[in-house]
């Protein structure tokens, strides 16, 4: 069964520490991960693609990992800021004809002073 | 103005009565999904299309209905509103097969309260 698990449920960090999201996976074939980016009461936004051959991506200070191996991703946030408290979903593609798109719960990151 | 746009952001409405939310997209992609959000559950999707004369059902298509009107439009429709569809709905956009990318374009959500 394609599943996308993400832990943890929820995050509170101080501002200006690192935080870790992660994301497991099975779904298969596999075709990319994305990481997205959803502020309180707006649309999800993507943060950065992951494909099978690429192992790390940044986005300023975003930095995603892949290991297709063991299907799991990390999205690293450097430097936080009150700005990066949102939920962040770990959605990944799969290479068939008929949806393609499954869906983390989701971290839900807060950013305190 | 935004890419992808849904009306009405935020709809109350009683047991029973019909509701349409409306889709319209510029950035001419094929693809059309619907999507609800609730608290620990993630998204869910509802009704995707690929192209205007395709519909197909998603995992949670009971008590919603579709149209896609135009390859801009795509509307979801709740034929007679209970309290459990209070949620919050997405339409998304992407890519046909020739240029997938993966990348989902949202919309910024119609919130819908079934009293």
């Amino acid at each position: 069964k394609n599943q996308v698990e993400q832990s943890p449920q929820s995050l509170i960090i101080l501002e200006g520490k690192n935080c870790t999201l992660q994301c497991n996976y099975t779904v298969s074939p596999f075709s990319n991960l994305r990481w997205y980016k959803q502020d309180t009461g707006r649309g999800p936004v993507s943060l950065t693609i992951m494909t099978f051959s690429e192992n790390t991506k940044s986005n300023g200070r975003y930095t995603a990992t892949l290991d297709a191996d063991t299907k799991q991703s990390s999205l690293h946030i450097t430097a936080s800021q009150l700005s990066d408290s949102a939920s962040y979903i770990c959605v990944v593609s799969a290479r068939n004809t008929g949806n393609q798109f499954y869906f983390g719960t989701g971290t839900s990151l807060t950013v305190i002073p | 103005d935004a890419d992808v746009t849904q009306t009405p952001r935020n709809r109350i409405t009683k047991t029973g009565k019909r509701i349409m939310l409306e889709c319209s997209q510029t950035k001419g992609h094929d693809r059309m999904y619907w999507y609800r959000q609730d608290p620990g559950l993630g998204l869910r999707l509802i009704y995707y299309s690929f192209d205007v004369k395709d519909i197909n059902k998603g995992e949670i298509s009971d008590g919603y209905s579709v149209s896609r009107q135009a390859q801009a439009k795509f509307s979801l429709s709740l034929e007679s509103a209970i309290p459990n569809q209070t949620a919050l709905y997405f339409c998304a956009t992407s890519e046909g097969s020739r240029g997938h990318t993966g990348e989902l374009f949202f919309g910024e959500g119609s919130r819908l309260t079934v009293l």
